[in-house]
């Protein structure tokens, strides 16, 4: 079964320094990754997404990840943390050998400190 | 396109009474997602549609709740009796029939059962 599996439920860093908000998984097959954002009161935003290609992929806000196969890995980065990307991060899954379930994990919340 | 429409924003009912939240989906997608956010359990998918077919409803809690999409536009989840252990916020998303693709988050409804 796949699943995705965020170690850290919060993660603070100082703004303007970088920042890594750690993701693995677990597919039967080659994995679509996801990361999306939530603010409050508000439903998940996406962020970017690995599909092939490329092992570091940019998207919205500056953000990136990187997809390690051989660690299972897809860490989102931001070179320069903003107090504005405090936020709770989900890194998803999506299987597509399978029944294409879109799985999430427990999220993690970023705090960025001025 | 006004995105993925949740109604109602707020619910809040006695326990024993039935529950309908309702989700329109965005013009042209034809997946449909439900999912249940508490604080201790995250992110859970209850049931998954693909051309108003479902297609996992693994998730789903009990048989006191049912998912349906009456047409390829929107979509109903209903909890009927409600308890008190349902109380989350719930959220629709959807996509076009890509795997690959991003889900696309309402607003989600927070539901509270006393």
């Amino acid at each position: 079964a796949q699943s995705v599996a965020q170690p850290e439920d919060q993660v603070n860093v100082a703004e303007g320094n970088p920042l890594t908000v750690k993701c693995t998984y677990s597919v039967s097959g080659n994995p679509y990754l996801f990361w999306y954002v939530q603010y409050p009161n508000r439903g998940l935003q996406f962020l970017l997404k690995y599909i092939t290609g490329d092992n570091l992929v940019k998207g919205s806000y500056g953000f990136e990840a990187e997809f390690n196969k051989s660690q299972t890995s897809f860490h989102l980065k931001k070179p320069s943390a903003l107090v504005s990307d405090s936020a709770l991060y989900f890194c998803a899954v999506r299987d597509y050998s399978g029944t294409y379930k879109y799985i999430f994990g427990t999220g993690t919340r970023l705090k960025v400190l001025a | 396109d006004a995105g993925v429409i949740q109604s109602p924003r707020h619910e809040v009912t006695e326990m024993g009474q039935e529950v309908t939240l309702r989700c329109k989906l965005i013009s042209g997608h034809n997946s449909l997602f439900w999912y249940r956010q508490t604080m201790m359990r995250g992110l859970e998918l209850l049931i998954y549609f693909n051309n108003n077919v479902p297609i996992d409803d693994s998730g789903m809690p009990e048989d006191r709740f049912s998912a349906k999409m009456p047409n390829a536009s929107f979509s109903t989840l209903k909890i009927q009796p409600s308890e008190p252990r349902d109380s989350a916020v719930y959220f629709c998303a959807s996509s076009t029939d890509s795997s690959n693709e991003k889900l696309f988050f309402g607003s989600g409804t927070q539901l509270s059962v006393l």
